[in-house]
């Protein structure tokens, strides 16, 4: 099956800063690289997705760029607040289709 | 509201008392699956259901067993648990399905489950 890796696993950050969390995938053949916020009590939250066929995707402060090539795509989160610090996954759909495969997770804290 | 349920939030039992967490949502999506989260891991892709009567096993289905009757329920049974399946459990649901898998992922609270 499909190889996810997300790094780093934790990460520290000053209210005001960047911050930007890393995905590895194997399958070549894979398409749709979705992004989740957990808080604490609370199941995954979608933030932001990309499919294949796009470079980069930018919501407000939140963006996602993926390199096809490499096989990497990664979250970037501008001018960060309090609010921003939770859990954040990074998924990767297989290419039939139907199966998710998951990051480990990264837990941001945003430092006021 | 849109919503995933599942139920109960919370549960503690003894290894190989049958349960069952239920879940359902109300946005008439064709595609439903169960993960189970676990410290270090991230999620894990136990089951899932691209329509009614259609399931298939995902990356750790031993020990599980689902059904999807409803296109709307979707159960999680184990019907013997045992102490490594204590876990916490997400249901999710999302409009894709036999027609093509397309759209987000819409997860329910969590179901903490004690195996002891």
């Amino acid at each position: 099956g499909e190889n996810v890796e997300q790094h780093p696993s934790t990460l520290s950050v000053q209210e005001g800063d960047s911050a930007v969390i890393k995905c590895t995938y194997s399958d070549s053949a894979s398409n749709y690289f979705p992004w989740y916020k957990q808080e604490l009590g609370k199941g995954p939250q979608l933030i932001i997705d990309i499919r294949s066929n796009v470079g980069e995707k930018k919501d407000q402060r939140i963006a996602v760029t993926l390199n096809k090539t490499a096989k990497h795509f990664s979250l970037h989160i501008t001018e960060t607040q309090p609010e921003d610090s939770a859990v954040y996954f990074c998924a990767v759909l297989t290419n039939t289709g139907n199966q998710f495969y998951f990051g480990t997770g990264t837990s941001l804290t945003v430092i006021p | 509201e849109a919503q995933v349920t599942q139920n109960p939030r919370y549960l503690i039992t003894v290894t190989g008392k049958k349960l069952t967490v239920t879940c359902s949502q109300n946005m008439n999506h064709e595609y439903m699956s169960w993960y189970r989260q676990d410290p270090g891991l991230g999620l894990r892709q136990i089951y899932y259901s691209m329509n009614v009567e259609v399931t298939d096993k995902g990356d750790v289905p031993e020990g599980y067993k689902v059904s999807r009757k409803e296109k709307r329920n979707f159960p999680l049974i184990l019907e013997s648990p045992s102490p490594n399946q204590t876990s916490l459990y997400f249901c999710a649901s999302s409009s894709g399905g036999l027609a093509g898998l397309s759209d987000t992922q819409y997860f329910g609270p969590g179901t903490r489950l004690t195996v002891l």
